[in-house]
């Protein structure tokens, strides 16, 4: 079992649809989380991070994480046509570990 | 603004030519990391340095060095690059790397074999 599964989509949304994105882990010593952007040809671009199960809210995005069921959630409300890029998870404890990354495509 | 910046974006090199890749950082952070991603694939951590403390990657491959001068820069070097090296080598950084220190990212040098 990957320490970290992500499915890669593609997910295909309409412009202003709420998106959920979400991401699997295995080992339970995983404290902290984050979720990146990473748009074509560019580097991952830090959304948001947290260290606490519940939810964690940052204008359109919000972060939640279960560490009971080792799940962690992003979701993106109003969706924009410029959120179309790859949205990668990153859990770790003294290193990063990434998931593959989920692309998402939001159509004006 | 403070960034993470490296050169060149596009690198093309030869089969078992050595090659040099550069990152430097105006944030003044102690911590430097060096991924490997390729095409759809997550990033691997190859290294990075505490400060002067290098610590490499169990499974890191030993054609893979890095440098770092001084607190802005780092270098990864590669030895003699073979054709399943072509991929992003991404920089990061990190204030400490205590766990609730975020990594920020370069964009990347995108790195071909011929």
């Amino acid at each position: 079992q990957k320490e970290v599964e992500q499915d890669p989509g593609p997910l295909s949304v309409p412009e202003g649809a709420i998106v959920s994105l979400n991401c699997t882990y295995s080992n339970s010593a995983f404290q902290y989380f984050m979720w990146y952007r990473q748009y074509s040809r560019k580097g991952p671009e830090l959304l948001m991070y947290t260290y606490s199960s519940g939810n964690k809210e940052d204008g359109r995005f919000t972060a939640q994480v279960d560490k009971s069921s080792k799940y962690i959630s992003l979701f993106i409300r109003d969706s924009q046509p410029s959120d179309s890029a790859t949205y990668l998870c990153a859990i770790g404890s003294s290193t990063l570990t990434f998931g593959k990354g989920t692309m998402l495509l939001v159509s004006p | 603004d403070a960034m993470v910046i490296q050169n060149p974006r596009y690198q093309v090199t030869q089969f078992g030519k050595p090659v040099t890749l550069s990152c430097s950082q105006t944030l003044n952070h102690n911590v430097m990391y060096w991924y490997q991603q390729k095409s759809s694939q997550a990033p691997k951590l190859l290294f990075h340095y505490y400060d002067k403390d290098f610590n490499n990657e169990a499974d890191t491959p030993d054609n893979f060095q890095s440098r770092r001068p001084n607190t802005s820069f780092c270098f990864l070097d590669i030895r003699s690059p073979g054709l399943g090296d072509a991929a992003m080598y991404l920089c990061a950084t990190s204030r400490d790397g205590q766990r609730d220190q975020p990594q920020h990212f370069g964009d990347g040098t995108r790195l071909s074999i011929l």
